[in-house]
Parts: structure tokens; C-alpha cells; sequence
């Protein structure tokens, strides 16, 4: 089974600053994707960043980049400029490849606040 | 629609009573999920739906726990015999396909309130 350890229940950022969230995972798979969705208040989930596992590149998305260490299972996500927009919760999630539907197994999440 | 869409918004019953949820995925989306996010908690996977394939039903918590996916299209999630604990936001993802990492896209949830 695989678990995922979000090790940050809250952070909170000033406006324009960096912020990184951390993400660890446990598998035995070799071959996975990882994935950072955002839920704000308005309780949608909506997906950040993907991350394919035996990729090297690190994936980023605008603002949005991740640090990937497969070797560390470690999967982490870094926020440039931040902006007020981007107060939520952060999960990081787990999808093990197969031939058919994945569940994705999630983290407790990180709250972010982002301040004036 | 363009996205997911989940009704009701918001759920208040007596425990005891019998709830059903309802799931209108992305059209031509093949793959539909529903979790669980219990305050505090991360989401917790329940059961999936794949194309005209048995579901998988192994995040189900009990047998009050079921759903069914008519025409490949619209999921209902009913719960039976609500106890407190089943208090939560049920939130309903779709995707194109289940494979090879096809990402979610989620609605907004139902928030079930068992008094």
C-alpha cells in the first residue's frame, strides 16, 4: 500500500515571497504519477502540477514548480511570487499506474496563507 | 456542463435516515471516483467506476455504503442507516480514461451533516 506524509500542516507566506511545501511518499511501485491539487474554500479540488515518475525533469506550471527526488520519495512544491490567490489547502497525492482506473491516495494537506 | 457536477450542496439529516448523492461527471468521461474528506482529514478514496467494468469497491467503509453509475454516466452514492461519523464532504472526480495517469478533475463535494 502506499502512503503519502505531508509533514506541514500550515504555512503561511508574505505576497511576492517563495514558499515550499513538503511532500513525502512510500511505494514499492517503480512507475507512478504524483500530483499537487489546491482546494480553496470554495471546497474544488483543482490540480496544480503533475508530476510523472520516471520523468527526471522536474514538471512546473507557471508559478508552480516541483522538486521531484524519486531516490528520497520526496515530492515537493514550490510557489514563486505568491499571491493572495493562492491561500488553500495543498494535498499531495499518489496514483500507482495500472492498466485500468487509479485511485489517488492523498496527504492530510498543508494550509497555506498567503499575507499582505 | 463544462465540470463536475455534485448535488446536493449540502446534506442535514437525522441519523438513522438513508442519503443519497448524486455525481454528473464530464461528458465522455469514461472513469468516475468518489472520496470522502472528513474535517481535517485528507480525501479518502471510496469506489470507482471504469467504462462497463465491475467497480472497484474496496475504499467502501461498510455495507450501508453503495453506488451505482447508470448508462456510464451519472453516479449515485447512497448511504444507509447514517451514523455521525459518516458526517463529511463527499466530493465525485471524473477522468477521460483510468489510464496512465489521467489527471481528476473533481466538483465541489457534498457536505453530509448527520445530527
Amino acid at each position: 500500500a502506499q502512503t503519502v506524509t505531508q509533514s506541514q500542516p500550515e504555512m503561511s507566506v508574505q505576497e511576492a515571497e517563495t514558499v515550499t511545501l513538503s511532500c513525502t511518499y512510500d511505494t514499492s511501485e517503480s512507475n507512478y504519477y504524483l500530483f499537487w491539487y489546491k482546494q480553496p474554500p470554495s471546497r474544488q479540488m483543482i490540480l496544480v502540477i503533475r508530476q510523472e515518475a520516471y520523468k527526471q525533469q522536474n514538471a512546473t506550471e507557471n508559478r508552480f514548480s516541483v522538486n521531484f527526488q524519486k531516490a528520497a520519495k520526496s515530492f515537493s512544491l514550490k510557489i514563486s511570487d505568491s499571491q493572495l490567490g493562492d491561500t488553500a489547502m495543498y494535498f499531495c497525492a499518489f496514483m500507482k499506474i495500472t492498466g485500468t482506473a487509479s485511485k489517488l491516495t492523498f496527504g492530510t494537506g498543508t494550509r497555506l496563507q498567503v499575507t499582505l | 456542463g463544462a465540470g463536475v457536477s455534485q448535488s446536493p450542496s449540502n446534506k442535514v439529516t437525522e441519523k438513522g435516515k438513508d442519503v443519497e448523492l448524486r455525481c454528473d461527471p464530464i461528458s465522455g468521461h469514461t472513469a468516475l471516483y468518489w472520496y470522502r474528506q472528513s474535517l481535517g482529514q485528507g480525501l479518502e478514496f471510496l469506489i470507482y467506476f471504469q467504462g462497463n467494468s465491475a467497480p472497484d469497491k474496496s475504499g467502501l467503509p461498510s455495507d450501508r455504503f453503495s453506488a451505482e453509475r447508470t448508462g456510464g454516466s451519472v453516479s449515485t452514492l447512497t448511504i444507509q442507516r447514517t451514523q455521525q461519523e459518516d458526517s463529511a464532504v463527499y466530493l465525485c472526480a471524473s477522468s477521460v480514461t483510468g489510464q496512465g495517469g489521467q489527471p481528476q478533475h473533481f466538483g465541489d463535494g457534498t457536505r453530509l451533516s448527520i445530527l
